[in-house]
């Protein structure tokens, strides 16, 4: 069974490009969270989507940032424009949707722009 | 909004001893409470997860309590191993809202 998985690991990227992340969730969950951990900080919710569906992106940077999650395939986090302060890991979560159960983590995606 | 903090920041103790994390919270109107363990570089592992209504859980040598109505939750570490070297973070998920909110963690370092 496995666990939450996340790729790439690592991305690389210049200034002006778009990354994509990808998140495929444990088995059966179907709610997906976005985080952000920033350097020496803590981490940061970004966004909660269900199947199709934005529930919560009150934590989502207005511009360049967008997510997804299909009915079919990965959950995708995407930024455009990539600039040197949106270096930081991504950490994906899912959990079986209900609140107060147990959400597990993704091993994230470390974007580096140059 | 909802706060969380831990103390202390690091944490140094020698292998073996028996060791308590802090983590506190602004807002008591939450759903649970959940302890991650975070190794360098790697992604988050679920330690314990306790529900509101709960008092306390515990697995292997690690036992969580939870007093909602002061805001408060410890780690306990017994008999502590190298092995045990990492970030510690907890993280409540606030009455009416999905996601968690993370304090920033402790740093524990397990001396052999």
């Amino acid at each position: 069974n496995a666990g939450v998985m996340q790729n790439p690991r690592h991305l690389v990227r210049r200034r002006g490009q778009e990354a994509r992340l990808r998140c495929s969730p444990m088995k059966g969950h179907s709610h997906v969270y976005w985080y952000r951990q920033l350097p020496e900080e803590g981490l940061k919710f970004m966004v909660y989507l269900q199947k199709e569906n934005i529930i919560d992106e009150s934590g989502m940077p207005k511009e360049r940032f967008s997510a997804e999650f299909p009915k079919e395939g990965p959950s995708i986090l995407r930024i455009q424009q990539v600039v040197r302060g949106d270096s930081a890991a991504y950490f994906c979560a899912s959990s079986g949707g209900q609140r107060g159960t147990e959400a597990f983590f993704g091993q994230g995606t470390r974007l580096t722009v140059v | 909004k909802q706060e969380v903090t831990q103390i202390p920041a690091a944490l140094s103790v020698p292998e073996g001893e028996n060791l308590v994390l802090n983590c506190s919270f602004t807002d008591s109107a939450i759903y649970n409470l959940q302890w991650f363990r975070q190794d360098p570089g790697k992604g988050l592992t679920s330690l314990l997860l306790i529900q509101s209504s709960q008092r306390e859980q515990t697995s292997g040598r690690l036992n969580a309590s939870l007093d909602k109505s002061s805001g408060r939750s410890t780690l306990y570490i017994a008999a502590s191993q190298p092995g045990d070297s990492a970030t510690y973070l907890c993280a409540v998920v606030q009455t009416g809202a999905n996601n968690l909110f993370f304090g920033t963690g402790t740093r524990l370092t397990v001396i052999p």
